[in-house]
């Protein structure tokens, strides 16, 4: 079975680092781009940038550039979301999701990571 | 910038009835890269529609998106109690830009 498996939750104090990773596996994880979706709690889905893992290639939604760095490692089929100084406002559900060309769709998507930062 | 609004924020409906979501985009969007998901609560979102009226692997067929240009549509022909989440929609316009909706909530009645 295709799938994305994301890693756990995680609580953090403002200021601190983190990165989150996302590992594919049951399909070939260098020909698909890979997403990152944040969802704020009750909130609606916000596309914060995509990574194709074969070269590295990465886009970053305008409004997140900087704030966050997308990377991948092909050797172990693995999609990483990472912050250097986390904020209060980086609450949130973390998705990453599987961008199929074929449908123009995401169509796998991972099991989602609760980052808290609090103090 | 590509927006999506949907309507209505919240629909009220009960198990049997028909339910017609909409998505409005500020400019023209092409129908090859316009998505509908549901998410329900707890759960990642899953893939019902691609390309404004593909069913995904899986998707049983009382589930069915229509439209083109700015005004698409997702209809639901007879609810089932599973279906009572909230659905979003998503267009790829490029640069890239992944945009979704802000979302329906879809509750019982």
């Amino acid at each position: 079975e295709e799938q994305l498996v994301q890693s756990g939750a995680e609580v953090k104090k403002p200021g601190e680092s983190l990165k989150i990773s996302c590992k594919g596996s049951a399909y070939s994880f260098t020909t698909y781009w890979i997403a990152w979706v944040r969802q704020r709690p009750g909130k609606g889905l916000e596309w914060m940038g995509i990574i194709y893992p074969g070269d590295s290639d990465t886009r970053y939604s305008p409004s997140l550039q900087g704030q966050v760095t997308i990377s991948a490692d092909k050797s172990i089929s693995t999609a990483y979301l990472q912050w250097s100084g986390l904020k209060a406002s980086d609450t949130a559900m973390y998705f990453c999701a599987r961008y199929s060309q074929q449908l123009g769709a995401f169509d796998i998507w991972g099991q989602g990571a609760m980052v808290t930062i609090s103090s | 910038e590509i927006v999506l609004t949907q309507s209505p924020g919240t629909l009220s409906l009960s198990p049997g009835e028909r339910a017609t979501l909409s998505c409005r985009a500020s400019q023209s969007v092409s129908s090859r890269y316009f998505a509908w998901y549901q998410q329900k609560p707890g759960q990642a979102p899953r893939l019902l529609i691609y390309g404004a009226s593909s069913r995904a692997t899986g998707i049983p067929d009382r589930f069915s998106g229509s439209g083109s240009g700015t005004d698409f549509t997702l209809t639901i022909s007879r609810l089932e109690p599973e279906d009572f989440a909230v659905y979003y929609c998503q267009q790829y316009g490029g640069s890239p830009q992944y945009t979704f909706g802000q979302g329906t909530k879809l509750e019982i009645k």
